[in-house]
C-alpha cells in the first residue's frame, strides 16, 4: 500500500537557517504530494501542494519538488524565521485512496 | 479550498461521558472525514463521514465508542461515547471537495479533548 516516510525529528534550528525536511514516498499510480503544517495549538493546514512529476509547490517561503525518480518530495525554506516553528507533515494521496500521512517533523526555529 | 470550523475547540470531561463534537463546512464538499491525533502523534483516521447513510469506519474503530452522522453535506458530528483517559486526543474533521478523484483535504482547527 502506499506511505509516507519522513525524516525523524525534532529539529532544531537558528532563525534564518536553511532548511530541509526529507520525505519519500512509495505508492502505486501517480499520487499527488502535499505538506501540511501544523502550528502550536492549531489544527493542520495545507502548506503545498505537487500533482505530477517535476512540478514545484511553493508557499511562503517554503517549496517542494515531486521527484517521481527518486519517489522523493523534500520541504526546503531558505532563511527560516521563529515563526515557522511547527509540525510539518508530508502526505500523498492517489486516486479515489485515502490520504496517507507521515509521522511529522517537529521543527524549532530559535531567534 | 474550503473553510472547516469546529465546535468545541477544547474540552476536559470526566471518564464515563460523552463529547459530541460538531463540524460545519464553508462550501458543499463531497467527502468528510473524522481524525484521531494522539499526543505528539501523526493523525489517525477513523471515519468516512458519508451523507444521510453510516460512516465506513475503519479498522479499531466502530460506531459504538465513535458514532457519526452527518445530515447534509456541510455538517457532521463526530461522538465520543463512554470516554476514558486514552481518548484524550485532539479529534480533526476533514473535507474534500471534488468529485472521489479530488486530491485537496483541508482541516479543521481541531478539538482538544482531555479525560479526567
Amino acid at each position: 500500500g502506499n506511505s509516507v516516510t519522513q525524516m525523524e525529528g525534532p529539529v532544531t534550528l537558528s532563525e534564518e537557517a536553511f532548511l530541509t525536511i526529507n520525505c519519500t514516498y512509495t505508492a502505486t499510480g501517480y499520487p499527488s504530494l502535499f505538506w501540511y503544517v501544523q502550528y502550536p495549538g492549531e489544527g493542520l493546514q495545507l502548506l503545498l501542494k505537487a500533482t505530477k512529476a517535476d512540478d514545484k509547490g511553493s508557499n511562503k517561503g517554503f517549496e517542494a519538488t515531486y521527484r517521481k525518480e527518486t519517489t522523493s518530495f523534500h520541504l526546503e525554506k531558505g532563511s527560516v524565521q521563529v515563526s515557522d516553528s511547527a509540525v510539518y507533515f508530508c502526505a500523498l494521496k492517489s486516486r479515489s485512496e485515502k490520504l496517507v500521512f507521515g509521522k511529522g517533523t517537529k521543527l524549532t526555529v530559535n531567534p | 479550498s474550503a473553510v472547516i470550523s469546529q465546535k468545541p475547540s477544547r474540552d476536559i470531561c470526566q471518564r464515563g461521558t460523552s463529547l459530541t463534537i460538531q463540524c460545519q463546512v464553508d462550501s458543499q464538499v463531497t467527502m468528510m472525514f473524522w481524525y484521531r491525533q494522539q499526543p505528539g502523534q501523526s493523525l489517525t483516521l477513523i471515519a468516512t463521514a458519508n451523507q444521510g447513510s453510516e460512516a465506513t469506519y475503519e479498522s479499531g474503530f466502530v460506531i459504538d465508542k465513535f458514532p457519526i452522522s452527518r445530515p447534509n453535506l456541510t455538517f457532521s458530528t463526530l461522538t465520543v461515547s463512554n470516554m476514558s483517559p486514552e481518548d484524550s486526543s485532539i479529534y480533526l474533521c476533514s473535507g474534500l471537495a471534488g468529485d472521489v478523484l479530488a486530491d485537496t483535504q483541508y482541516f479543521g482547527p481541531g478539538t482538544r479533548l482531555t479525560v479526567l
